[in-house]
């Protein structure tokens, strides 16, 4: 059974680079898209970004400019780094698995979450 | 501001049937499969409907979906106390070329 574990920093400094790397288990990176989600306290789910195992990304429009989504193909592993970090980032990071847009798109396995929290 | 807009809140007694709205439009929902997931507090969320109306093989069939032009619809029916839980739609958008989610619906079992 598939499953993806996360981990990365959980407090920051505004202008700091947020760093969160997700591992798969269970199967292997080819044949799907390797997804970001975020979701600030209280609200909901905002899509960050994808990125299949041949290196193919698309990312969010808000966040295009200070966003990086990488694939490790040798250690199975994905990974998300923010740049410049403001308040408004802090929320609660899921690594996804998903499919591709024309395939039902769906993330359908998630990791448990990391908290980040960006504080002066 | 999500392009896919929810009902902030549903509500209904045990037993009974709630819906939940998804609108959309051309560029979404009218053009790429809608998903639909279960939120539960402090918890990750979960894939409760794929392509519109599947549902994964652990999601009974008191789930359902299904899809018109630019809308969805997520019906839950013999409501449950273990129901109550935040409900997101989800589906690919053309003109961002990124994945969205609805602004999300609680649903209560009162």
């Amino acid at each position: 059974q598939v499953q993806v574990q996360q981990w990365g920093a959980g407090l920051l400094k505004p202008s700091e680079t947020l760093s969160l790397t997700c591992a798969v288990y269970g199967g292997s990176l080819s044949g799907y898209y390797w997804s970001l989600i975020r979701q600030p306290p209280g609200k909901g789910l905002e899509w960050i970004g994808e990125m299949n195992h041949s290196g193919t990304a698309k990312y969010t429009p808000s966040l295009k400019n200070r966003v990086i989504i990488a694939v490790d193909t040798a250690k199975n592993q994905f990974s998300l780094r923010l740049t410049s970090v403001t308040a408004a980032d802090t929320a609660m990071y899921f690594c996804a698995r998903s499919h591709p847009p024309d395939s039902g798109w769906a993330p359908d396995i998630w990791g448990q979450g990391t908290m980040v929290t960006v504080s002066s | 501001q999500s392009v896919l807009t929810q009902p902030p809140s549903v509500s209904a007694a045990p037993g009974q049937k709630v819906t939940i709205s998804c609108s959309g439009g051309r560029s979404n929902i009218a053009k790429y499969y809608v998903s639909w997931f279960q939120q539960l507090p402090g918890a990750a969320p979960k894939l409760i409907i794929y392509e519109n109306d599947k549902r994964p093989s652990d999601i009974p069939d008191r789930f359902s979906g299904s899809k018109s032009g630019t809308s969805a619809t997520l019906g839950i029916t013999g409501l449950q106390t273990g129901d109550e839980a935040d409900y997101y739609c989800g589906t690919w958008d053309s003109t961002l070329n990124a994945g969205v989610f609805g602004t999300g619906t609680k649903v209560t079992v009162l």
